[in-house]
């Protein structure tokens, strides 16, 4: 069964950095393309940043180009999302995600909060 | 303002068949792009409804069926049932941005 477990989040100040964890498990994760997806409270989903399988290539939402760094470790079956400049447009519930042949995103996890707030 | 247009809301009575669009552009669903759907019950992570335009993963009842033509893409859910009131959510590749792009959501109400 295919799990991803993130982890990370939390209150913190405008401006201030965070790094996000995303733990796969019941897959082989160096087959697949990862995504971060975010979601503000009541509102609708935002696509973050991808990466590839290898790593050699990655996105990201013009929102956060410059400020988020995405990444991958296919040793410990992890994904990462670091998060600097932080504002509080960036407060959302986090979601890491599965990436399908096709681009779909097939799995996603439950989530892991960031709140930015002085 | 999404790049992909969906309406807000739709509903419709228990039995019926309701039909949600995704409005997009030559960038992304008009450029060949796939277009998939998820469903996010309240509280709840999203869930893969379709993909490829027209594919269900495996556990997605058949009352669930997507379409795509030219800058357009339908969910079309028939023989609708209480447990379908959810939000749903397209999602495409967009070359001009050279990202993924989701649509706005619709709500779904079962009346």
């Amino acid at each position: 069964e295919v799990q991803l477990v993130e982890s990370g989040g939390g209150l913190v100040q405008p401006g201030r950095s965070l790094r996000l964890s995303c733990a796969a498990s019941g897959f082989t994760f160096d087959d697949y393309a990862m995504h971060w997806v975010r979601q503000a409270p009541g509102k609708g989903l935002e696509w973050v940043s991808g990466i590839s399988w290898n790593s050699g290539s990655i996105g990201y939402a013009d929102s956060v180009k410059g400020r988020f760094t995405i990444s991958r470790d296919n040793a410990k079956n992890s994904l990462y999302l670091q998060m600097n400049s932080l504002r509080a447009e960036d407060t959302a519930l986090y979601y890491c995600a599965k990436s399908g042949r096709r681009g779909e995103l097939q799995n996603w996890g439950q989530g892991t909060l960031v709140t930015v707030s002085s | 303002q999404s790049v992909l247009t969906q309406p807000p809301s739709v509903s419709g009575a228990p039995g019926q068949r309701v039909t949600i669009s995704c409005t997009g552009s030559s960038s992304n669903i008009g450029a060949g792009y796939d277009v998939h759907w998820y469903q996010q019950l309240p509280g709840t992570a999203p869930k893969l409804l379709i993909y490829g335009n027209s594919n269900r993963p495996s556990g997605v009842p058949d009352r669930f069926s997507g379409s795509k033509s030219g800058t357009s893409a339908s969910l079309a859910i028939s023989g609708l049932q209480a447990e379908d009131e959810a939000d749903y959510y397209c999602q495409s590749y967009d070359s001009s941005l050279s990202g993924s792009v989701f649509g706005g959501g619709t709500k779904l109400t079962v009346l």
